[in-house]
């Protein structure tokens, strides 16, 4: 059981390059969110998704998409990367309606935009 | 004005000691909290969470909900080192971490 997992780790891109960030949790979740964490700023939420084949924006969903064509997957891409893109972007996934339940999160990509 | 308030840090003790953190917020709808806990160069796993008010003990964790006073509270006893981490609170208005609004963290580091 490897829980929610992220890639790549760390990544390097040149302004205006594309790139896709991959999510994946083996926790038969319905819920995944993306995030990004920034000093001083805290956890904000990018674009999160109730189910396959839907998502939705979150706080922070400007430079952003995203696909959920698989229940266990959830995609981020950067059409045009921009510096203020530099961040680290967490995943996370939990299930529909539980109390008592957390959101489940992975290592983390980061992400340097020259 | 955030919903969610933390003091950022970073917060200095010496091994041993109690440790308190704390977040306050604005929207009186939060009724599931918890508590994260996220070493550096890792995501952030839970630690506690409290549904409504009251405490929570688990270990050396106390966790304590004022719904009153809109302030939620981690209680470490008896520091480690190993406890230096950037500690999150987070709360949810639904009942479910479906949807989590996140305090900024606040850095902690037990020194030896």
């Amino acid at each position: 059981n490897a829980g929610v997992t992220q890639t790549p780790k760390f990544r390097v891109l040149k302004t205006g390059q594309s790139m896709t960030l991959l999510c994946a949790q083996d926790m038969n979740h319905e819920y995944m969110y993306w995030y990004r964490q920034d000093p001083g700023m805290g956890l904000r939420l990018i674009h999160y998704s109730v189910g396959e084949g839907t998502t939705a924006k979150g706080e922070v969903p400007d430079g952003y998409n995203v696909s959920r064509l698989k229940k266990q997957n959830f995609l981020l891409g950067l059409e045009s990367a921009a510096p203020s893109q530099t961040s680290v972007y967490f995943c996370a996934s939990t299930r529909a309606g539980a109390t008592q339940e957390t959101q489940y999160f992975g290592p983390g990509t980061r992400l340097l935009v020259l | 004005q955030k919903e969610v308030e933390q003091d950022p840090g970073p917060l200095s003790v010496p091994e041993g000691a109690i440790v308190s953190l704390n977040c306050t917020y604005s929207n009186s709808a939060f009724q599931y909290f918890m508590w994260y806990r996220q070493y550096s160069r890792k995501g952030p796993e839970l630690l506690m969470y409290t549904y409504s008010s009251g405490n929570k003990e688990d270990g050396r964790f106390t966790a304590q909900v004022d719904k009153s006073s809109k302030y939620i509270s981690l209680f470490i006893r008896d520091s480690q080192p190993s406890d230096s981490a950037t500690y999150l609170c987070a709360m949810s208005a639904t009942g479910t971490a479906s949807k989590l609004t996140f305090g900024t963290g606040t850095r902690l580091q037990v020194t030896l």
